[in-house]
């Protein structure tokens, strides 16, 4: 079955220090892909960054970086150089086959992030 | 640019009344339409996703239903709710090979 785990209920960071929040996942399929979303204490979902599994190289977008490793299942976000307003909530997330007709997603239990200046 | 509205934003009903969330979007056409529901410091759940008019499927089996009588409109109901039926709801939409993008969703206290 395919599910998304995120261990870390809740993580601290310093301000301006980089920061790595853990995603493992489950799924047989070939054609996947792998999202984080971030949610501020507002509720609204924030798309941040988006990893296909045929993509061989890491996605960035800005301060966000996606650590892929399809062998070991992981996609670990990194943030660097952390920011007050990073301080949400951050669900990793996947959409199984990618590209089709539908890109349902299944998300994971979520990781609080909590900036400290 | 496409937006997605969703209201209410918040609302406290009284068990075995009836519910009506409506999301449109706009600036897309033909979007697939998702609600999902979050319980309080968990994930979210699927609850039905739609890839048309008239189309609807639902994930889990629950007191809900959904309906999209227009291709950018998509609403959420219920005919008579339950205590359990509290919960942050959002709708999202996408288009192939896009992400999701997400409502500001609604607050339902059932009380």
């Amino acid at each position: 079955a395919q599910k998304i785990t995120q261990t870390q209920p809740g993580m601290f960071v310093q301000e301006k220090e980089a920061v790595t929040l853990d995603c493992t996942y489950d799924t047989s399929d070939q054609s996947y892909g792998l999202f984080w979303y971030k949610q501020p204490s507002s509720g609204e979902m924030i798309f941040l960054i988006y990893q296909g599994s045929y993509d061989e190289q890491n996605a960035t977008e800005g301060r966000y970086s996606l650590n892929f490793q399809k062998a070991r299942k992981s996609a670990n976000l990194v943030i660097s150089a952390s920011q007050l307003g990073d301080s949400a909530m951050y669900f990793c997330a996947m959409s199984l086959n990618y590209g089709g007709a539908t890109n349902k997603l299944i998300f994971g239990t979520g990781t609080l992030l909590a900036v400290q200046p | 640019s496409q937006t997605i509205h969703q209201w209410p934003a918040t609302l406290v009903q009284p068990v075995g009344s009836p519910l009506s969330l409506e999301c449109t979007v706009e600036g897309t056409s033909n979007p697939n339409l998702y609600w999902y529901r979050q319980a309080a410091g968990r994930g979210l759940q699927l609850l039905f996703y739609s890839v048309g008019i008239g189309q609807i499927s639902s994930e889990v089996p629950q007191n809900l239903s959904a309906s999209r009588p227009q291709d950018r409109q998509f609403i959420l109901s219920s005919k008579k709710l339950l205590l359990s039926d509290s919960g942050f709801y959002l709708c999202a939409w996408s288009t192939r090979n896009s992400p999701l993008h997400f409502g500001n969703g609604t607050r339902l206290t059932v009380t």
